[in-house]
């Protein structure tokens, strides 16, 4: 078990570019979160997939995002037409699912992006 | 809807000293509750779960919690800070949905 693994851990980029991000999941757990974190505060919830159907989007994820999980592992997340206001830190998550009791989400390193 | 609160953005404590990290909660439904870790650049790593078994919840790192329902609070504490214990500390609350719901953070330093 490697853990959840994100790539890139840092993306700089400037405005108007896209970007696209990268999610591998604890082997074997079903659900896979996306959230952001901009500074001082808690990581916000942007949507997650159970295998590979996406189940949940937040309001906070525009138009210009969208994300992917294929085959129910990797996911990808993706941001077009980046902007300044899109600098944050973006942290994946897997859980097991199932009972909730056991359904802990388990976090990655994050990709921080930087908008110039 | 659940939410979570933390009481303090910055704590400051002595090495050796007494660690109180406050969470206040509010959850339509019976809370799971969470407290994470997050050291600089890295992502959130879990220190313990409250999921409606004993009250008291022991963590790693010597960091424990206690649910109280009549407060709704869910303090982390430690006994004796350690210079590694700086850090941010998120508590969590868990939806119906199984989302997490994250507080503010409270940033912990520890003084020489």
């Amino acid at each position: 078990d490697t853990g959840v693994s994100q790539d890139p851990r840092h993306k700089i980029t400037k405005r108007g570019q896209n970007v696209t991000f990268r999610c591998d999941p604890i082997s074997e757990h079903n659900r896979l979160y996306w959230y952001r974190q901009t500074l001082g505060q808690g990581p916000e919830f942007l949507t997650y997939f159970q295998n590979e159907a996406q189940l949940e989007k937040s309001r906070l994820l525009s138009d210009r995002f969208s994300a992917e999980r294929p085959k129910g592992s990797f996911s990808t997340l993706e941001i077009q037409r980046t902007e300044q206001g899109d600098s944050a830190m973006y942290l994946c998550a897997s859980s097991p699912g199932g009972v909730r009791t056991k359904n802990i989400q388990y976090f990655g390193a994050g990709t921080r992006l930087s908008v110039l | 809807a659940q939410s979570v609160t933390q009481l303090g953005s910055h704590v400051s404590v002595s090495e050796g000293a007494l660690v109180l990290l406050r969470c206040n909660y509010s959850s339509s439904v019976p809370p799971y509750l969470f407290w994470y870790v997050q050291y600089p650049n890295q992502g959130l790593q879990l220190l313990l779960k409250y999921t409606s078994a004993a009250t008291l919840v022991k963590g790693i790192n010597g960091f424990e919690a206690e649910f109280k329902k009549s407060e709704t609070s869910f303090h982390l504490t430690k006994p004796s800070a350690h210079m590694s214990d700086a850090a941010e500390y998120f508590c969590a609350v868990m939806n119906r949905d199984d989302k997490i719901i994250f507080g503010k953070g409270t940033r912990l330093h520890i003084l020489p």
